[in-house]
């Protein structure tokens, strides 16, 4: 198993440019989420799906769109980058609900927008 | 203010020595209670979770929980240099949407 895998790993942007960051799972998965990693701030959550056809809002999910139309891959997208999305961007996924569950996180793609 | 606050550090011991990592939070419907270590430039792994009030040891590392003072602990015995890292503190509210500390970044001195 690959785990969880992001691209790319760096990118930089443009301020108004669009990009994607791609996740994707070969763990078959139910839960998959997005965090962004800043100085001081820790992981703070983006978006999360429960499954596929399935999203919802995180704590800070202004700017970003997801969507979900298969268990393994859950897509990323900036619309129109701004320099406060400057951060390193995680993918994570769990097994379904139900006790505890290990959230696996990817390697991260760092962003930056100039 | 932040729901789940712990010092960012940085941490720095001789190798040998007991790290002593914390964090504190403010919502007590938290159940689940994690430690991640991330290495630079890596993602987080889990190291650790407990849940509820309680101790729990897993070789040279130990999570205590004390949930009445809102209070949760990691203890590294017999620290080595592969254990320079930074180490996140996470609770989950609800499944799957976990809150982080800011992580304390830890460095183990030859």
């Amino acid at each position: 198993n690959a785990g969880v895998t992001q691209t790319p790993k760096f990118q930089v942007l443009k301020t108004g440019q669009s990009m994607t960051l791609q996740c994707a799972q070969d763990m078959n998965h139910e839960y998959m989420s997005w965090y962004r990693q800043d100085p001081g701030m820790g992981l703070r959550l983006i978006h999360y799906s429960v499954g596929a056809g399935i999203t919802d809002q995180g704590e800070v999910p202004n700017g970003y769109n997801v969507s979900r139309s298969t268990t393994e891959d859950f897509p990323l997208r900036l619309l129109s980058a701004a320099p406060s999305q400057t951060s390193v961007y995680f993918c994570a996924s769990s097994p379904s609900r139900g006790g505890y569950n290990e959230q696996f996180f990817g390697p991260g793609t760092r962003l930056t927008v100039l | 203010q932040k729901e789940v606050e712990q010092d960012p550090g940085p941490l720095s011991v001789p190798e040998g020595a007991i790290v002593s990592l914390n964090c504190t939070y403010s919502n007590s419907a938290f159940q689940y209670f994690m430690w991640y270590r991330q290495y630079s430039r890596k993602g987080p792994e889990l190291l650790m979770y407990t849940y509820s009030s309680g101790n729990k040891e897993d070789g040279r590392f130990t999570a205590q929980v004390d949930k009445s003072s809102k209070y949760i602990s990691l203890f590294i015995r017999d620290s080595q240099p592969s254990d320079s890292a930074t180490y996140l503190c996470a609770m989950e509210p609800s499944w799957g949407k976990l809150q982080f500390g800011a992580g304390t970044q830890v460095v183990v001195t030859p």
